[in-house]
């Protein structure tokens, strides 16, 4: 069936470095995929709507020049956290929906566990 | 008050219970599901409502248009089926979701 893959998985990184994280669709093409954001114990958060070929949609509090989003492709969208610090430390999904019908089954990616030392 | 309500937040049973999960929304929607989150975080979609009942397995899940209600049951519940389980919905005329709180169950052996 449909996958997204989302890498890396886990990552470590030093505060002030940029981490980048990856979403693909692995046998369909999403002209729209979603990032969000999970603290522990807590819900998903919708960072982004991230569209192909064109600008992102930002949710009303999310940094666009702290989390940049890039879908250059029908099957890649990637999430940029640059210049890290510590309160940036999150459970990172994404997900696609199939053939971007509204409504369609959702696929997310498995998350990336981000931690800034 | 949330858009998308769900009850109970936490819930523990033993091993072969039926399980009952709520999600009452007050926005109109095109679609609701229902999402199954483990440990490791990975999630997984188990349902799209937009009316009626759907049944995969041990899993049902029914929604009432009229009342904005959706539950999802379990039957012959498992230990394995400990996970979060979150509603969502998607708004009319939108492509983003509205997310519930969760529902983090614990089936005990």
């Amino acid at each position: 069936g449909a996958v997204v893959s989302q890498h890396p998985s886990r990552v470590i990184c030093k505060s002030g470095t940029s981490v980048k994280i990856e979403c693909r669709s692995l046998d369909f093409q999403a002209t729209t995929m979603f990032w969000y954001r999970q603290f522990p114990k807590q819900s998903l958060m919708l960072m982004a709507t991230s569209n192909e070929g064109s600008k992102a949609t930002y949710e009303q509090g999310v940094e666009k020049d702290k989390f940049l989003i890039n879908h250059a492709s029908l099957t890649l969208s990637t999430l940029t956290v640059t210049s890290a610090h510590p309160e940036d430390s999150s459970f990172y999904i994404c997900s696609a929906n199939l053939a971007d019908r509204r409504g369609s089954p959702l696929h997310f990616g498995n998350g990336t566990r981000l931690t800034v030392t | 008050k949330n858009e998308v309500e769900q009850s109970p937040q936490n819930l523990t049973a033993q091993e072969g219970e039926f399980i009952t999960i709520n999600c009452s929304y007050s926005v109109g929607i095109s679609a609701l599901h229902w999402l199954q989150q483990h440990p490791g975080g990975g999630i997984v979609s188990l349902f799209m409502l937009s009316s009626g009942k759907k049944k995969h397995g041990r899993l049902i899940a029914t929604i009432n248009i009229q009342e904005k209600h959706s539950s999802l049951h379990i039957t012959a519940s498992h230990p394995r089926d400990s996970a979060v389980y979150i509603c969502a919905v998607g708004r009319r005329g939108a492509q983003k979701l509205v997310f519930g709180q969760g529902t983090r169950l614990t089936i005990n052996p």
